[in-house]
């Protein structure tokens, strides 16, 4: 058990379905992210939140639209997605500021898009 | 090319066997980490290192900060160990953003 989770584990979605991923961190940090993992490609880093404050955005489509309501929650907002957004979306959670600090990862959800 | 590359891609080896799968990074990094990812997609941190070596239980960690290179070494390899082992380099400057290998997938086989 990482302390975080995340729901649903699998999605299956039409391509003008709109749905919510989310994050939960029952670790006291205070940062959170939200990471792509496509097949056969690195881990790509969608969004940060620093003390609900997004400092990251890694030049994701709005399609994508993340939520941070709390230091514990994040939710990713999905929206006429593409065949091609199907992958494994990760959430992590950190303590911030302190550059190198392990990140968290939780069970991620598999999203598969009609 | 990626900024981090890890080698091998593949690695089959029988149980018990030494294991070292290989991270070179072309960027400046404060720390780089080690993270194992099961079937089914959990990452776990295994390992963040910014000098010489690591160790815990059957895993160690060793990194050359002037050859950019890291390594990974399993010993007494088990099937249990077999998952996609991934580098992640954590860049100067204190920032939250990792550069990611690929990843290594592991097969070790009874």
């Amino acid at each position: 058990e990482t302390g975080v989770t995340q729901t649903p584990r699998h999605l299956v979605m039409g391509m003008t379905n709109k749905k919510s991923l989310k994050c939960e961190q029952h670790l006291g940090h205070n940062a959170m992210y939200w990471y792509k993992q496509s097949a056969k490609k690195p881990l790509e880093l969608m969004f940060v939140y620093n003390f609900k404050e997004q400092t990251e955005n890694n030049s994701v489509p709005s399609r994508f639209s993340p939520e941070c309501p709390n230091s514990s929650h994040l939710f990713l907002h999905l929206h006429t997605l593409q065949p091609e957004d199907s992958a494994l979306y990760l959430c992590a959670s950190s303590h911030p500021g302190q550059g190198a600090d392990t990140q968290y990862f939780g069970p991620g959800t598999r999203l598969t898009v009609l | 090319k990626n900024e981090v590359e890890q080698s091998p891609q593949n690695l089959t080896a029988q149980e018990g066997e030494f294991i070292t799968i290989n991270c070179s990074y072309s960027v400046g990094i404060s720390a780089l980490h080690w993270l194992q990812q099961h079937p089914g997609g959990g990452i776990v941190s295994l390992f963040m290192l910014s000098s010489g070596k690591k160790k815990h239980g059957r895993l160690i960690a060793t990194i050359n900060i002037q050859e950019k290179h890291s390594s990974l070494h399993i010993t007494a390899s088990h099937p249990r160990d077999s998952a996609v082992y991934i580098c992640a380099a954590a860049p100067n400057f204190g920032n939250e953003k990792l550069t990611f290998g690929t990843g290594t997938r592991l097969t070790i086989i009874p």
